[in-house]
């Protein structure tokens, strides 16, 4: 059965800083997904990451895949107050065909100004 | 183009009672999977269905049951409801074209309160 696991799961960092989620996953995969989710709001898609050293960027954010090791991070450079949210990584666990995402149990930043 | 719309956006419902969720996937997307969320349990997969056709299931009861329609557009039913199954119901869509065909995109969900 594949699990994710993130960590950690409350982060609390002041503006400027930099840091790093992590996510483990236990079994094989080909996709591994970032998502921000905003109190009361839905998902936000951030990265899909399709390979071995995958590595994809966005404002502040860097997102890599290191599938030997079963490992992704998120790493957050110089942080704002706007990247305040929820944090989830899901991995595919589909062995033919299509979706199943199994979902981390999320990592809740806030960023202090 | 549009994004992943869900009606209702809330419901209260009484336990016992059976509810119906609908989920329209962007256009030209075929693949609609439903996600469940509540504050104990995390994200769980509930099912993903593709051209009418349930392709993958997650470990849900048989009172969680689903399906597709021609158009793509998607519900999941609830039958005999538990206070347990209160949650925000997520629907995605996918299936663009090119690097975006593996993105799944989601809808602004349903907030279920069972009382």
């Amino acid at each position: 059965e594949l699990k994710v696991e993130q960590n950690p799961l409350f982060l609390s960092m002041q503006e400027g800083k930099n840091y790093t989620i992590y996510c483990n996953y236990s079994t094989t995969s080909d996709r591994l997904y970032w998502y921000r989710q905003d109190p009361g709001k839905s998902l936000e898609s951030l990265f899909v990451l399709l390979s071995n050293g995958a590595v994809k960027q966005e404002g502040r954010l860097m997102a890599s895949l290191d599938t030997k090791a079963r490992l992704s991070t998120l790493h957050i450079t110089a942080a704002v107050h706007d990247l305040s949210a929820t944090y989830f990584c899901a991995v595919d666990d589909v062995k033919s065909g299509g979706y199943q995402l199994i979902w981390g149990a999320g990592t809740k930043l806030i960023i202090k100004p | 183009k549009a994004g992943v719309t869900q009606t209702p956006r809330y419901l209260i419902k009484t336990r016992g009672q059976q509810v119906t969720l609908s989920c329209s996937p962007i256009s030209g997307h075929r693949s609609v999977s439903w996600y469940q969320q509540t504050p104990g349990q995390g994200l769980q997969f509930l099912f993903e269905y593709f051209s009418e056709t349930q392709r993958n299931k997650g470990n849900f009861p048989g009172r969680f049951s689903g399906r597709q329609f021609s158009n793509s557009r998607s519900e999941m039913n609830v039958s005999t409801l538990e206070l347990g199954d209160s949650a925000l119901y997520l629907c995605a869509s996918s299936g663009g074209q090119g690097s975006s065909s593996y993105e799944q995109y989601f809808g602004p969900g349903t907030r279920l309160t069972v009382t």
